[in-house]
């Protein structure tokens, strides 16, 4: 079976700081990768997109950034945390070259900026 | 690209009572919706996908009604109880970002 995972669960940091979103999925080679971000009480926003090892797309620009080093794997990060970045931080999969796949979301990182 | 829009942003609902939440999208060439569960503090759970040649899916006391014509996508609850309580979100495939673009959701309380 295919289980996604988030790390950290939650985080507390101050601005300017910088932050790291790890996201590993098992038990499927080559999914689609996404990050969404969902502000408190918001609905959900598309970040980036991977479909394959080392290749990333910015939906929406937030002084983030995103890499995926290994095909399991995906990280989320900036080197200067803002205010703005707070929220609800969510990884998905979805199979790779099928529209008709179904995405699947992890846990969740939930970060406050202070 | 494509955009949703949901209502109603908040939905009080007896318990035993039906509630039905609607979203429309504006890209008729989009193929695929979904409808996700979001309990508080919680990921999102996935409760039905439904392709764009269905008119009408139901599973487990949820059903999905799919209106092309008015690129209209509805979901209903019938026979609502406290666990249903939670924010629910409808999302349409977007074919240029390669993922989901979302509603707003809606805030769905079952009371007894």
């Amino acid at each position: 079976a295919q289980t996604i995972h988030q790390w950290p669960v939650a985080e507390i940091k101050a601005v300017g700081s910088p932050l790291s979103l790890g996201c590993t999925i098992k038990g499927k080679s080559s999914p689609n990768l996404y990050w969404y971000w969902q502000a408190t009480g918001g609905t959900l926003q598309q970040l980036f997109y991977s479909i394959t090892v080392g290749q990333v797309e910015s939906v929406v620009q937030l002084n983030l950034s995103a890499s995926r080093p290994k095909d399991d794997q995906f990280i989320l990060s900036t080197e200067k945390l803002l205010l703005s970045h707070s929220g609800f931080y969510l990884c998905a999969w979805s199979l790779g070259g099928q529209e008709n796949s179904d995405y699947t979301f992890g846990s969740g990182t939930r970060l406050l900026v202070i | 690209g494509e955009q949703v829009e949901q209502r109603p942003p908040h939905l009080s609902v007896p318990e035993g009572d039906s509630a039905v939440i609607i979203c429309t999208y504006t890209d008729s060439a989009t193929a695929y919706f979904y409808w996700y569960k979001q309990e508080p503090g919680a990921g999102l759970q996935l409760l039905m996908s439904v392709f764009s040649n269905v008119d009408r899916k139901e599973e487990q006391g949820l059903t999905v009604l799919l209106n092309k014509k008015d690129k209209q996508l509805s979901l209903n609850l019938t026979a609502a109880h406290p666990g249903d309580s939670a924010v629910y979100f409808c999302a349409a495939l977007n074919n240029y970002a390669q993922g989901l673009t979302f509603g707003l959701g809606t805030r769905v309380s079952v009371f007894p």
